[in-house]
Formats: structure tokens, C-alpha cells, sequence
């Protein structure tokens, strides 16, 4: 089956900083790749996501990017805010299921 | 649009006991999926339902648990009897597509004393 790794566990920028959170895969018939963050006490909401026939995505302050040949793709949030503050989870899917795989989590920490 | 809600959010029980949680998925997303997540692990995945008809439960892990979805719109997850081990909070999550992103409810944390 599918094989996520997601680094670091956990991360402390300041205020304005940039953060950037990677995950690796190793099924390489894998297609889909979301991100989803959750707050304190709240839900994972899924934030930006990313398909096998395109390298990168941006929203705003938040881009993914991904590398089919490494099989790893990464989160890159910029001019970060208090708010980002959240656990971040990279999934995948595809690769002939549609059950995700999701990774162990990235504690982010924005200090103002 | 209202979300995915669940029910209860939390629920503390002892070994032995019954436990049964509910999922309202958004109205019209065929997909209903469950996960659990125990402290600081990744999601796991439990079982998928598209409507009534359970698509996959190779995530279910032993044969205490029981998924239905009757009727295809709300899902029931029942846990019996409970074990220490099963305590960890609870996701149900629906989607239109099945090859897309989720969305998730608040969860239901479960502990098991």
C-alpha cells in the first residue's frame, strides 16, 4: 500500500517568516494531493490541492508543488500569521484506490 | 451550505461498553467515509461508503466495529464492545467525488476508561 511521510513534525517561524512542510509517497500511480489544515479544536479543512498533471499551485499566500520523479510534494506558506498557527496534514490519493493516505501531521507554530 | 456534522463530539465510556456515533454527510455527496485519528498519529482510514453500499472497509479494524449508511444519507458507526485501545477521536467525511478532497466533520473524541 501507499507510504506517506510528512516533515517536520513540527515548526516554529515568526511572524512573516516562511514555512514549508514536505511529504513523500511511494506509489508513483499516485494523482491527487491534497493539504488540509486544522485548528485547535476545529476541523480539517481542506486548503489547496494538487494533480499529478501539474507542477505547481498557488492561492494566495499558500502554493504546493510536486515532484513526480522524487515523488514528494511540498506546502509553502509565505509571510506566515498568527493565524496559520494549525496541525497541517498532506494526503494522497490515486494509484487506482480512492482512499487517502494521509500523513502524520505538521505542527505549525506562528510566533507574533 | 451546511457542513458534515457529527454526533456526539465527545463520548466517555467504559471497556466493555456500546458506543454508536453518527455522521450527517452534506446533502447530495454520494462518498461518506470514516477515519480515526488516535494523539499525535496520522488519519486513518476506517471504511467508504458510496450511498448505501460500503465501497471499502479495509480500514475496519477488527469485527467490534460496524458501519451501516441506510438509505444512503446518514452513517452510524458502532463500536462493541469497547476496548481501551479504540479511544481516539472519530472523523466521518463526504464528498461529491470520489477522486477529490474531503470535507471533514468536527469529529467525535472517544475515550474509553
Amino acid at each position: 500500500g501507499e507510504n506517506v511521510e510528512q516533515h517536520p513534525s513540527t515548526l516554529s517561524v515568526q511572524e512573516g517568516d516562511s514555512a514549508v512542510i514536505k511529504c513523500t509517497y511511494s506509489d508513483s500511480a499516485s494523482n491527487y494531493f491534497p493539504w488540509y489544515k486544522q485548528e485547535l479544536g476545529k476541523r480539517p479543512q481542506l486548503i489547496i490541492d494538487i494533480r499529478s498533471n501539474v507542477g505547481e499551485k498557488k492561492d494566495q499566500r499558500i502554493a504546493v508543488t510536486l515532484n513526480k520523479t522524487a515523488k514528494h510534494f511540498s506546502l509553502h506558506i509565505t509571510e506566515t500569521q498568527p493565524e496559520d498557527s494549525a496541525v497541517y496534514f498532506c494526503a494522497v490519493k490515486g494509484g487506482g484506490s480512492y482512499i487517502p493516505t494521509f500523513g502524520r501531521g505538521t505542527s505549525l507554530i506562528v510566533h507574533p | 451550505e451546511a457542513g458534515v456534522t457529527q454526533f456526539p463530539s465527545h463520548s466517555v465510556i467504559e471497556k466493555g461498553q456500546t458506543v454508536t456515533l453518527r455522521c450527517d454527510p452534506i446533502s447530495g455527496h454520494d462518498n461518506l467515509y470514516w477515519y480515526r485519528r488516535v494523539m499525535g498519529k496520522e488519519i486513518k482510514f476506517l471504511l467508504h461508503f458510496v450511498k448505501e453500499s460500503k465501497q471499502d472497509e479495509s480500514g475496519m479494524p477488527n469485527n467490534r466495529f460496524l458501519a451501516e449508511r441506510t438509505g444512503g444519507t446518514y452513517s452510524t458507526l458502532k463500536v462493541q464492545p469497547a476496548e481501551l485501545e479504540d479511544s481516539g477521536v472519530y472523523f466521518c467525511a463526504s464528498s461529491p467525488h470520489e477522486s477529490g478532497g474531503e470535507f471533514f466533520g468536527p469529529g467525535t473524541r472517544l475515550t474509553v476508561l
